[in-house]
């Protein structure tokens, strides 16, 4: 069975730009979280997706957005970047109670 | 506001020896716990999970932890290390009312040495 995957493993861009992070669940999955691991801040819940529809959000700015596919695979964008935005962003998928996660993607904001 | 905390930030043991991750919780009612581990550049392994029942759950790779309620603990424990054990973990609770967010601990690099 696939784990969740996300694309593109690296991605650099300038301050001020968008950035387009993308993930797909495990299958059967309907449920898609994201969180951001920043280098002094730990692992923040960002975002969870269920059934196409945002369910919860945690405590960032609305320059980080997505949504959810009717395939269950999940955009998240984070506009007019700035340098601490520099993370890697992971998702995950879940049945139950645990999450499984990718592998990520690490954002790089110059 | 729920949080969990995890005392130390790197553990280091002999290869052999038992090891313990330490790990303490503030949340409201009954909270569901997990423990993960990061290698590097990679992301988070789930190693094993507390709902509900026997205090002690036993997950991947030989990892247990023992679930606390009185002293809101939830310790990683294995009985031998391993120089392959050598990683980030990272101790997380849920809260039962399905907020969907997994609360995360500031994360424990385990060193293990030959």
């Amino acid at each position: 069975e696939a784990g969740v995957t996300q694309s593109p493993t690296h991605l650099i861009k300038t301050r001020g730009q968008q950035a387009t992070l993308r993930c797909s669940p495990i299958s059967g999955h309907t449920s898609v979280y994201w969180y951001q691991q920043a280098l002094g801040l730990g692992l923040q819940f960002l975002l969870w997706y269920d059934e196409g529809e945002e369910r919860n959000r945690g405590n960032f700015p609305p320059r980080f957005s997505g949504r959810q596919f009717p395939n269950y695979s999940s955009e998240l964008n984070v506009n007019a970047l700035e340098l601490e935005d520099s993370a890697l962003y992971l998702c995950a998928s879940n049945p139950f109670q645990e999450q499984f996660f990718g592998p990520g993607t690490r954002l790089t904001v110059l | 506001a729920q949080s969990v905390a995890q005392p130390e930030d790197q553990v280091n043991v002999a290869e052999g020896n038992p090891l313990t991750v330490k790990c303490t919780y503030s949340v409201s009612g009954n909270p569901y716990l997990f423990w993960y581990v990061q290698y590097p550049n990679r992301g988070l392994q789930f190693l094993l999970k507390y709902i509900t029942g026997d205090n002690l759950v036993k997950g991947s790779y030989g990892f247990e932890a023992e679930f606390n309620k009185s002293q809101t603990s939830f310790h990683l424990k294995k009985p031998s290390a391993l120089v392959s054990d050598s990683a980030l973990y990272f101790c997380a609770v849920r809260h039962t009312s399905n907020t969907g967010k997994l609360i995360f601990g500031q994360g424990t690099t385990l060193q293990v040495k030959p």
